[in-house]
């Protein structure tokens, strides 16, 4: 099946930076969603994106749905021990109504240096 | 929030026998569910969309006949694995979807499967 463009694959930071990370994709969403994953568990929802140009934050996360409706970045700023996950981005589209499908990027890895 | 859940959280099998996953929406009706396989270090890949009373519908290279998909009532699926093989081995999650169109996913925590 068809994944997303996610990067960078897997990115080593130290607490207290800033992360910036991207998914792009040769066909058009309607909506941008960005998820983590933690171990062992399922997505959790972090964004909803839901208009082309729309930036979005939730906390010390940013994500913007880009304008021409086929790419997304998230954005976190000062980083703590508890963002370290694995961060997926997932396009939608009606496939009819009410049965939107999730097509989920290649995920990318967030590891804290101590 | 909405709450999915999953059961069982972990299963370990023999070659050659069956496994049912249980997904339920504890505090909405779910109208859609979706069924997801995930193997060690990659995405989420879309197994199948199950409606409420209806047959699924299952994407492409994934066997239907494999995977038997149940969706019986607005707050439960099932997912069977038959005949699962080592190769089965991987983590399903399913998430559940209510009635209104836009209506955000909310994913289950995983069931892992162990295939000997």
């Amino acid at each position: 099946g068809q994944q997303l463009n996610q990067s960078p694959q897997s990115m080593f930071i130290q607490e207290g930076e800033d992360v910036s990370m991207n998914c792009t994709s040769s066909s058009i969403f309607n909506t941008w969603l960005w998820y983590k994953q933690d171990p062992g568990e399922g997505p959790v929802l972090l964004i909803a994106l839901y208009k082309a140009g729309e930036l979005t934050s939730n906390g010390r996360l940013t994500a913007q749905f880009g304008i021409t409706r086929k790419d997304s970045f998230l954005n976190i700023s000062a980083s703590i021990p508890s963002d370290v996950g694995i961060y997926f981005c997932a396009g939608q589209r009606p496939i009819n109504f009410g049965n939107e499908k999730l097509t989920f990027g290649t995920g990318t890895r967030l590891t804290i240096i101590p | 929030g909405a709450v999915v859940s999953q059961h069982p959280s972990r299963v370990i099998c023999k070659s050659g026998t069956s496994v049912k996953i249980e997904c339920r929406s504890l505090d909405f009706q779910a109208t859609t569910m979706f069924w997801y396989r995930q193997f060690p270090k990659q995405s989420l890949m879309l197994m199948a969309t199950s409606n409420e009373g209806s047959k699924a519908t299952y994407e492409q290279g994934v066997e239907k006949d494999k995977f038997l998909i149940n969706h019986a009532s607005l707050t439960l699926s099932t997912l069977t694995v038959t005949s699962a093989h080592p190769e089965d081995s991987s983590f399903y999650i399913c998430s559940a979807k209510a009635r209104r169109q836009g209506e955000t996913q909310y994913f289950g925590p995983g069931t892992r499967l162990l295939v000997l």
